[in-house]
């Protein structure tokens, strides 16, 4: 059983496009994440929802949007893409914040031609 | 600042051989979480160690320990032995108010 599951895997698309990202886990885990990493593998968070709660919005442009229908959810919406979005999106949750270890899903390979 | 610094960027080591990762975090807390990730070439990330700052006691798993220093806000992992399926991204991370900040990586090729 996959921990935590993120679709699609890959995902090429041209400039100006809307796409959308699910994430999903069976973990029971409250606390769900989203990460960027580029091209030199800097892992960044951008979101944190706690029971479908926003915790973190990390100064990521208004053109990402999450939603988290329910706790085992969290879907990343992305509207007019750029070139620069171009990344590996990684899913993650956690039973609780920063104090307990974060289970990755395996990531989503975003390419904006 | 929040910052987690892992100063190695590359380490090429030949089978067999140790190899040491080091990590070193910014912090004025007293009550703090330090994490190890692995990151195969693969792609994933696979969660490796959790420690918090009361403990200082070294841990051992197999080939893999981890030394914290809490004097020198250090926290390195080191491979005994290492193994080419050792060859990897490695991410130490520490939890700062409600997020993980993750250092840089160290990229570890371990040569047959």
């Amino acid at each position: 059983d996959t921990a935590v599951s993120q679709t699609p895997k890959y995902l090429v698309t041209q400039m100006g496009n809307d796409k959308s990202i699910k994430c999903e886990q069976n973990l029971g885990h409250d606390t769900m994440y989203w990460y960027k990493q580029d091209s030199k593998k800097f892992l960044k968070i951008m979101f944190s929802y706690n029971n479908k709660e926003l915790i973190i919005n990390e100064t990521v442009p208004n053109r990402f949007s999450p939603k988290s229908p329910d706790k085992a959810h969290l879907n990343l919406h992305i509207n007019s893409l750029e070139l620069g979005d171009s990344a590996v999106y990684f899913c993650a949750s956690s039973e609780g914040g920063p104090t307990y270890e974060q289970y990755f899903g395996p990531g989503t390979r975003l390419t904006v031609t | 600042a929040q910052k987690v610094t892992q100063a190695q960027t590359e380490i090429s080591v030949v089978e067999k051989e140790d190899v040491t990762l080091d990590c070193v975090y910014e912090t004025r807390d007293t009550t703090y979480y330090l994490f190890w990730y692995k990151q195969p070439p693969s792609g994933e990330l696979v969660f490796l160690i959790r420690r918090n700052s009361f403990d200082e006691q070294n841990e051992i798993s197999g080939r893999y320990s981890w030394n914290f220093q809490k004097s020198t806000s250090s926290f390195n992992f080191t491979i005994t032995a290492s193994q080419v399926v050792d060859s990897a991204v490695y991410f130490c991370a520490r939890g700062y108010g409600n997020k993980l900040v993750f250092g840089a990586g160290t990229i570890l090729r371990v040569k047959s």
